[in-house]
Formats: structure tokens, sequence, C-alpha cells
């Protein structure tokens, strides 16, 4: 079975301008977190999908949104890029909301954003 | 502001030693989880642990969820360099989709 799939893999954007990061999620997985590292860090949680509705949003500032269609999907959008927003963004399925122990999160590889 | 911290953030052993990874916090977790990162991957999950003072083994990794639900740990028993890797600690707190993520520790395992 495929795992969770991001595109692209890697990136390279000037600042000022805009980024779409692309998630698809496990099959029957139906939410989809999004997640930045830094480099040397932690990731950190941006937003949780699940069913289409937004169900958690991290410390973000409005530059960054985020969608999920139908089949589960998801898009990150970023605009106005700065060159703090250089990271590893990262995605995660799980069957459903939340992240206890009975919906263990499932990670991509990642999208590497670099801006310049 | 919920916050975990891990100890030691990088650390180099040679092959067949014993180490041990603290994961703290001073707020309760309702469930912890460790992942392991390898560079240019994703985290994988190794194991999640939810009961106060729960113990968990996988192969040569043991962790320990305290009692208080405020601190885990991961030891390792007789390292391989195939341990090499970002260890991170993870915890939960609800149904809000968000994991709290230490900021990782590095091992090195060298042959």
């Amino acid at each position: 079975d495929a795992g969770v799939t991001q595109s692209p893999t890697h990136l390279i954007k000037t600042r000022g301008q805009h980024v779409t990061l692309r998630c698809s999620p496990i099959s029957g997985h139906k939410s989809v977190s999004w997640y930045q590292q830094v480099l040397g860090q932690g990731p950190q949680f941006i937003f949780q999908y699940y069913e289409k509705e937004e169900r958690g949003r991290g410390n973000f500032p409005d530059r960054f949104s985020a969608r999920q269609f139908p089949n589960y999907s998801s898009e990150l959008n970023v605009n106005a890029l700065l060159l703090g927003d250089s990271a590893l963004y990262l995605c995660a399925s799980s069957p459903r909301p939340g992240t206890g122990g009975n919906s263990p999160l499932h990670f991509g590889n990642g999208t590497r954003l670099t801006v310049t | 502001t919920q916050l975990l911290e891990q100890s030691p953030q990088f650390l180099s052993i040679q092959e067949g030693e014993n180490l041990t990874v603290y994961c703290n916090s001073s707020s309760v977790f309702s469930s912890l989880q460790w992942y392991r990162q390898e560079p240019g991957e994703g985290p994988v999950l190794l194991v999640t642990v939810v009961t106060g003072g729960e113990v968990k083994k996988l192969k040569r990794l043991t962790f320990q969820f305290g009692d208080a639900r405020k601190d885990s740990s991961l030891h390792i028993t007789a390292a391989q360099p195939g341990d090499t890797g970002l260890y991170l600690c993870a915890g939960s707190s609800g149904n809000t989709g968000k994991l709290i993520f230490g900021q990782g520790t590095t091992l090195q395992v060298k042959p």
C-alpha cells in the first residue's frame, strides 16, 4: 500500500512569491495534518483537516492556509514568502482526527522549501 | 504554552553501548509518541504510550511514560549503527489534532 505522498520533493522560491504544496493521504485515511520542520528542530503543527473541515490550527500567520478535497488530499498554501519560511514541510495522515493512541500519524517524506 | 524538552540534544556512542534519551514537560499529556527520523525522510512512529507508568518494549528499545504523564524516556540497549537517526518525542493533549514535538535527539552510533 502507498504511504503518504507529497509533491514536490524540493522547491526553490524567491521572497514574496507564493507556493502550493500537495499531499495525498494513505488510502482510507480521512484526516490530514501539516507540520513545519526547521533544520535542527522538531516539527511544529500548522493545520489539521478532517472531512474537509479545519479541526486545528497552530501559531502561524494568515499567510499560511490549507484546504482538503473530497478525495481527502490536501494543499498547503503560503503567500508572501519570507526567508524564515525555508523548512521541511511535512504532511501526515490518520484515520480519524486527533493524535491520540488510537489515531497515530503517518508522515510523508516532506517538501523541502528553500526561500532565497 | 506546552513544551517538551529532550535531552541530550546530541549523542555519539560506540556500537554496543547503552543510552537513554529523556523527554520532559511541565504539562500533562494524554499520550506520548516516539518517532525516528532519518535524513531526507519523514518521522516514523516507533511507539505510543498512553497510561501513566506504562513501559513498552520494542526489541532493544524500551519506552517509559512517567506516572504523572509529564515525561518519558527511551532506552536503547546495545546500540547498533542502524539505530543512528533523529529521535523525536511528541505529546498529545486532546482531540485538537496537534502534536507537540520536542526538539529531537540526534544519535550517532559508530561501528
